[in-house]
């Protein structure tokens, strides 16, 4: 079964310090990815996806996700973060193996960026 | 262009009855998703259709439906509420750009609230 987990419940980040959320995973088959963020009274917002190809996915307001095959990890990565970073961020992962195509969204990842 | 609109965007029912809920995703956008939001299960997948098909697929019980019209636009229902429907339920269209990148928007969603 396919599973995705979010170790940090929470990440704090001073302004202008680069960020990292982590995200790991598992599956049976190839992992499509995906980073979410839910910023406060804003929405849900997609960030990026990784179905196949480079291992650094770049995505919108400048975040980027890098793929590791062999240690089953897509982190969430920012060189300098601002304070409007500050959210919710979720981690998903779809098995292209099987499950019908479910997508399982990680427990979420509260980045806080101090000025 | 018109974001991803859901109605209504809040609604009381009582167990047992049943409910739709409805999307229209942005113009152009083939593929449309559903999501349940809780403070206890966090995100979950309901389904995506594409095309008035059903792509992909929670883990949901059947009493969770939903249908796409040749517009693109989108229902969900939900039959026989009970508690545990009470929920954010998030709609989101996406499509596959031109040079193979890709986009999604969430709705604002719909609170359902059942007693």
């Amino acid at each position: 079964a396919q599973s995705v987990a979010q170790p940090e419940d929470q990440v704090n980040v001073a302004e202008g310090n680069p960020l990292t959320v982590k995200c790991t995973y598992s599956v049976s088959g190839n992992p499509y990815l995906f980073w979410y963020v839910q910023y406060p009274n804003r929405g849900l917002q997609f960030l990026l996806k990784y179905i196949t190809g480079d291992n650094l996915v770049k995505g919108s307001y400048g975040f980027e996700a890098e793929f590791n095959k062999s240690q089953t990890s897509f982190h969430l990565k920012k060189p300098s973060a601002l304070v409007s970073d500050s959210a919710l961020y979720f981690c998903a992962v779809r098995d292209d193996g099987g499950s019908q195509g479910n997508l399982i969204f990680g427990k979420g990842t509260k980045l806080s960026v101090k000025p | 262009k018109a974001g991803v609109t859901q109605t209504p965007r809040y609604l009381i029912k009582t167990r047992g009855q049943q409910v739709t809920l409805s999307c229209s995703p942005i113009s152009g956008h083939r593929s449309v998703s559903w999501y349940q939001q809780t403070p206890g299960q966090g995100l979950q997948f309901l389904f995506e259709y594409f095309s008035e098909t059903q792509r992909n697929k929670g883990n949901f019980p059947g009493r969770f439906s939903g249908r796409q019209f040749s517009n693109s636009r989108s229902e969900m229902n939900v039959s026989t509420l009970e508690l545990g429907d009470s929920a954010l339920y998030l709609c989101a269209s996406s499509s596959r750009l031109a040079g193979g990148s890709y986009e999604q928007y969430f709705g604002p969603g719909t609170r359902l609230t059942v007693t």
